[in-house]
């Protein structure tokens, strides 16, 4: 079962940030936060992870509370395209790779 | 640059038929291999892994196969097809280095069984 849990939709206003919450409040020491994305129809695509500290990279931030049980995946400035569904995955790196898919989070970009 | 190809891109085949779908990763050596199945409105559920040739993890009991016959080379399987094996299809690859869980994903299979 997924270690995660996601509200299932969310909408942005195209040009402003969304901010999509993930809790995993079972978390362990050594278990990293990974989110993807999914646009409709296409394979997953990484977007970014983190262990403690707060990460962010081209296409977006990475906030992780101090006591790890819950993050928030931040796109700037949302456009048409980030419309997709978001996972939140939960993973030991050293557990074979393995990812355990929950059911993600349905972003709507509206214009 | 890497590259991973899945085919055919959809699928219609009756029950009972068998299947083969392919997935094959072209700029790497020794790439963790992945198959993931989506139903429609779901989560990815992962069916099989392989960290080298011939090795392969099933992770769901089920009449799926799956085989390992190139470094690069990840085959699925059935010999029966099921109505419940409708679905996507989604082959993954992992990179290992300082990123230990950025798997990329190729385009896919839309299996239908009817």
């Amino acid at each position: 079962d997924a270690k995660t849990t996601q509200p299932p939709s969310m909408d942005c206003a195209e040009g402003r940030a969304a901010n999509l919450p993930c809790n995993h409040s079972t978390i362990s020491g050594n278990e990293y936060v990974y989110w993807y994305r999914q646009i409709h129809s296409q394979g997953p695509q990484y977007i970014i992870h983190g262990l403690k500290n707060n990460e962010t990279n081209e296409m977006a931030s990475l906030i992780i509370t101090e006591d790890r049980k819950s993050s928030t995946l931040i796109l700037p400035h949302a456009t048409l395209r980030d419309t997709a569904v978001y996972y939140c995955i939960v993973v030991n790196a050293g557990n074979n790779r393995k990812l355990i898919w929950g059911l993600g989070t349905s972003l709507a970009v509206n214009p | 640059s890497q590259t991973i190809h899945q085919w055919p891109a959809t699928l219609v085949q009756p029950v009972g038929s068998p299947l083969s779908l392919e997935c094959t990763v072209e700029g790497t050596s020794n790439p963790n291999l992945y198959w993931y199945r989506q139903a429609a409105g779901r989560g990815l559920q992962l069916l099989f892994y392989s960290v080298g040739i011939g090795q392969i993890s099933s992770e769901v009991p089920q009449n799926l196969s799956a085989s390992r016959p190139q470094d690069r080379q990840f085959i699925l399987s059935s010999k029966k097809l099921l109505l419940s094996d409708s679905g996507f299809y989604l082959c993954a690859w992992l990179r290992l280095g300082q990123n230990p869980n950025e798997q990329y994903f190729g385009p896919g299979t839309r299996l239908t069984v009817t």
